[in-house]
């Protein structure tokens, strides 16, 4: 149990579009899913923490208007990275936890943008 | 400061042999949780063992097991038997508050294990 899926698992995309990366908990409801990002060779960085059916808490430095986190359902949570330029490239992980529990990854997202 | 330090970037370790990869750890809160996750180079992060800080005991997991020593602040992962397919990143990370809502993980900047034929 505690799957975790995300959608797409690579996307390459030209500078100056919005991306949407989908994180789904397949067989567990999530009542807070988590994104992270990773450069290569690097840790794990938050950027920021949704509970469903409320507004994401974004970590300081991560800009709210550029990621924006949606979390309508206890399965779903949605980033999506608008106007990306390269400098968004990154490897974007998301997780999900049933309240205080271990909390469960996703597969993550390779992102290139052009 | 660091609330989570590994302080070896990379290990190498004989096949069939054990090998500790170190964590420690900085944290004011009695109620805290530790983890371990493995992340091969597919990137999915694996997880693989957890401790409680009221744990009375070392926490294990198969082949896994964590050295919780409380008063030095440290959570060793000792992985026994290496395996070729344990070549990969391995994060230990803290969760602090461990009661009530989901709190966040803080990760280590890793230890990048390989496992020599």
């Amino acid at each position: 149990g505690a799957v975790v899926s995300q959608h797409p698992s690579w996307v390459i995309c030209k500078s100056g579009t919005s991306v949407k990366i989908e994180c789904r908990s397949l067989d567990f409801q999530a009542t807070t899913m988590f994104w992270y990002r990773q450069f290569p060779k690097q840790s794990l960085m938050l950027m920021a923490t949704s509970n469903e059916g409320s507004k994401a808490t974004y970590e300081q430095g991560v800009e709210k208007d550029k990621f924006l986190i949606n979390h309508a359902s206890l399965t779903l949570s949605t980033l999506t990275v608008t106007s990306a330029h390269p400098e968004d490239s990154s490897f974007y992980i998301c997780s999900a936890s049933r309240g205080s529990d271990t909390q469960y990854f996703g597969p993550g997202t390779r992102l290139t943008v052009l | 400061a660091q609330k989570i330090t590994q302080t070896q970037p990379g290990m190498f370790v004989q096949e069939k042999e054990a090998v500790t990869l170190d964590c420690t750890y900085d944290t004011s809160d009695p109620s805290y949780g530790l983890f371990w996750y493995k992340q091969p180079s597919s990137g999915e992060m694996i997880f693989l063992i957890y401790q409680g800080s009221y744990d009375q005991q070392n926490a294990t997991e198969g082949r896994y097991s964590l050295n919780f020593q409380k008063a030095r602040k440290s959570a060793n992962l000792v992985i026994s038997a290496s395996q070729l397919g344990d070549s990969a990143m391995y994060f230990c990370a803290m969760r602090e508050n461990p009661s009530g809502s989901a709190r966040q993980l803080t990760f280590g900047s890793g230890t990048q294990l390989t496992v020599l034929p």
